[in-house]
């Protein structure tokens, strides 16, 4: 599974739109990049899976450059409960779920 | 997606002993997964559970201290055997739903 490099903090304001961005640079041709949310106290949420170009769902956008080589998710006009960590992951698509997650970003969002 | 209940939601232990922890789903699924959380880390992954066949265990963990049940499709539960304050964590269990992982809440588990 390839590995992933983030930031490992960042702080935003209510309201900005913030863009995390994880480098994959071993990523592997069959190899999704996938992005979770943790809450404290909470098991991690999926947020969003991409494979290349642009995904958009109801919570955020995933954009992913043609070379696939990294991707930023973009969450926009940030809230205080956006506040979490946030893991990039990278792996085939179809490997059933034992995932290897990194270190994360904790996003801080203040008022 | 898949909804998921673990519990004990926490416990505080005493070392040496074991503690049992259970997942139960709300839907079949093939293969159920453990990882642990120690405090301020990422997720590593423990072992995976196929009903009906041995759990597969990540490199680093052991079935004599992290044995597994899977008895069957929705079912699963990990034990934590003669405990050390090193395995304070928390521990969680996931389910593939096709479209990313479905945890559970979570274990705290204590041990004093």
């Amino acid at each position: 599974l390839a590995k992933t490099t983030q930031p490992i903090s960042m702080d935003s304001y209510e309201g900005q739109e913030v863009n995390i961005t994880c480098s994959h640079n071993n990523i592997a041709t069959n190899d999704y990049i996938t992005w979770y949310q943790q809450f404290p106290s909470q098991g991690p949420r999926f947020i969003i899976q991409g494979y290349k170009t642009k995904v958009t769902n109801e919570v955020a956008s995933l954009f992913i450059p043609a070379d696939r080589k990294s991707s930023t998710l973009s969450l926009p006009r940030v809230s205080l409960s956006d506040t979490a960590v946030y893991y990039c992951l990278v792996g085939d698509g179809g490997s059933q779920g034992n995932l290897i997650f990194g270190k994360g970003t904790k996003l801080s969002v203040k008022p | 997606s898949a909804v998921i209940s673990q519990k004990p939601s926490r416990d505080i232990c005493q070392r040496g002993t074991s503690l049992t922890i259970q997942c139960q789903v709300d839907s079949q699924v093939t293969m159920m997964f453990w990882y642990r959380q120690q405090p301020g880390q990422s997720l590593t992954l423990i072992a995976t559970a196929n009903q009906g066949s041995e759990a597969t265990y990540e490199s680093g963990f052991v079935i004599d201290k992290f044995p597994i049940s899977r008895p069957n499709l929705t079912f699963s539960t990990l034990t934590v055997s003669n405990m050390s304050p090193e395995d304070s964590s928390i521990y969680l269990c996931s389910v593939d739903t096709g479209q990313g992982n479905t945890f559970g809440s979570g274990t705290r588990l204590t041990v004093v």
